[in-house]
């Protein structure tokens, strides 16, 4: 089983500040097949990044992936306030699937 | 638009079973994985399991296998989960979610939420 762990667990930032959240796997994943949500609270998640950098329909251009290997990273350029929520990341490369435990954003 | 609709929060007892059920709605159903993840009161995301309807295979996370039943019913296109043999630490939201099938796979819609709370 890929673990896959997220620092940090609290980033404290202001809007229009740059905020970058890690995503680190136990083993390499394939890919690579990886995957970044947004959830706030009440909600469901949604879906932000699949494949480490393909922005999926809707997500704003302020998001970006990037990584390989075991290191992974999203980067949101310009906090806006509708960002601050809980960041998952996701691997699909290998069975069972996995989820990072999670980088709350918060002003 | 794809839409994934499903059913109401339910109050179960320790031992009982939960069947939730997710309507989807938009979309070809059966190209697409369905799959499962619980989350717990304050916790994150756990994949429980899902199903590729056009291949009929099932495939459980390995801490579920055993109490957790994923199906489909192609002609109504709702998918469902049973878990069995409930315990309080099953309290939690349900949420069932659409897989884009690439490797394994990832999830581009996600239901509502189902509240299971599990209690004497």
């Amino acid at each position: 089983e890929i673990v896959l762990t997220q620092s940090p667990g609290t980033l404290s930032l202001s809007p229009g500040r740059r905020a970058a959240l890690s995503c680190r796997a136990s083993q390499s994943i394939s890919g690579p097949f990886l995957a970044w949500y947004q959830q706030k609270p009440g909600q469901a998640p949604r879906l932000l990044i699949h494949r480490a950098s393909s922005r999926a329909t809707g997500t704003p251009d302020r998001f970006s992936g990037s990584g390989s290997g075991t290191d992974f990273t999203l980067t949101i350029s310009r906090l806006e306030p509708e960002d601050f929520a809980v960041y998952y990341c996701q691997q699909y490369g290998s069975s069972p699937l996995t989820f990072g435990g999670g980088t709350k954003v918060e002003i | 638009q794809v839409q994934l609709v499903q059913s109401g929060a339910e109050v179960k007892k320790p031992g009982s079973s939960v069947r939730v059920s997710c309507k989807a709605s938009g979309g070809t159903f059966s190209t697409y994985a369905i799959g499962w993840v619980r989350q717990a009161p304050g916790q994150g995301l756990e994949w429980m399991g899902g199903i590729i309807p056009i291949m009929g295979t099932e495939k459980y996370a390995q801490r579920f296998q055993g109490r957790v039943t994923i199906t489909t019913d192609e002609s109504t296109t709702t998918a469902y989960m049973e878990l069995s043999s409930l315990t309080s630490e099953d309290t939690g939201v349900y949420y069932c979610a659409r897989g884009v099938i690439n490797r394994w796979y990832f999830f581009d819609y996600w239901g509502q939420g189902t509240l299971v709370t599990v209690s004497s």
